[in-house]
């Protein structure tokens, strides 16, 4: 089973600051790596997928990169709406997926 | 308007049933595999199952192999989870998702919560 491990665990700025958030698999997924953005009460939302591709409706501000076992997720400078939980998911070993624990993003 | 509608959570006892249904409208749902994902309180995401567009193949996590069964009515567009063999562990907010090509989830509906306990 593939693991995804999200760092770090809690990002802790203040709106208008870059956020860098990390994905480790502890395998190759190759690029099957999506992002999502949940925030409280609500279901997930798709961010990215195939590691850098913007899903339909995003902001630019969101980008996505890497390949292999690294991928990083970035906002380019926080807005008051993306204070959130985003979480990493793979599809290398579909149909099965799994996602990572998630970074929290709060307000400094 | 595309989306997905959950139902069917509940207050559950440990080793009983339930089952899940989830609703779908404004997308081709028959050509399309879909996913439930969970969310204990407090907790991350959890892939439960998928079942093909065609509903020919089937796949769990590890820990609801054996317990749970996932099927849908394409003639309904609807999408079932058979919860069976409950567990307090199995608490959570259950999510229905649409696949995206075979590689994430782009369509999510807003959950359906269910709780085991005695």
């Amino acid at each position: 089973e593939i693991v995804l491990t999200q760092s770090p665990a809690t990002l802790s700025l203040s709106p208008g600051e870059r956020a860098t958030l990390s994905c480790r698999a502890s395998q190759s997924v190759s690029t099957y790596l999506a992002w999502y953005q949940q925030k409280p009460g609500q279901a997930p939302r798709l961010l990215i997928y195939g590691a850098s591709n913007r899903a339909t409706g995003i902001p630019a501000r969101f980008s996505g990169s890497g390949s292999g076992t690294d991928f990083i997720l970035t906002i380019s400078g926080l807005e008051p709406e993306d204070f959130a939980v985003y979480y990493c998911q793979q599809r290398s070993s579909w149909p099965s997926l799994t996602f990572g624990g998630g970074t929290k993003v709060e307000i400094k | 308007q595309v989306q997905l509608a959950e139902s069917g959570g509940g207050v559950v006892q440990p080793g009983r049933s339930r089952r899940l249904s989830c609703t779908s409208s404004g997308f081709l749902f028959s050509t399309y595999g879909m996913h439930w994902v969970r969310q204990a309180p407090g907790k991350g995401l959890e892939w439960v199952a998928v079942i093909s567009h065609d509903g020919k193949n089937k796949n769990y996590g590890d820990s609801v192999k054996g317990r749970f069964t996932i099927s849908r009515d394409n003639s309904k567009n609807m999408v079932f989870l058979q919860m069976g063999s409950l567990k307090t562990e199995d608490t959570g907010m259950y999510y229905c998702a649409k696949e995206r090509g075979s590689s994430d989830l782009d369509l999510w509906g807003q959950g359906t919560l269910v709780i085991v306990s005695s």
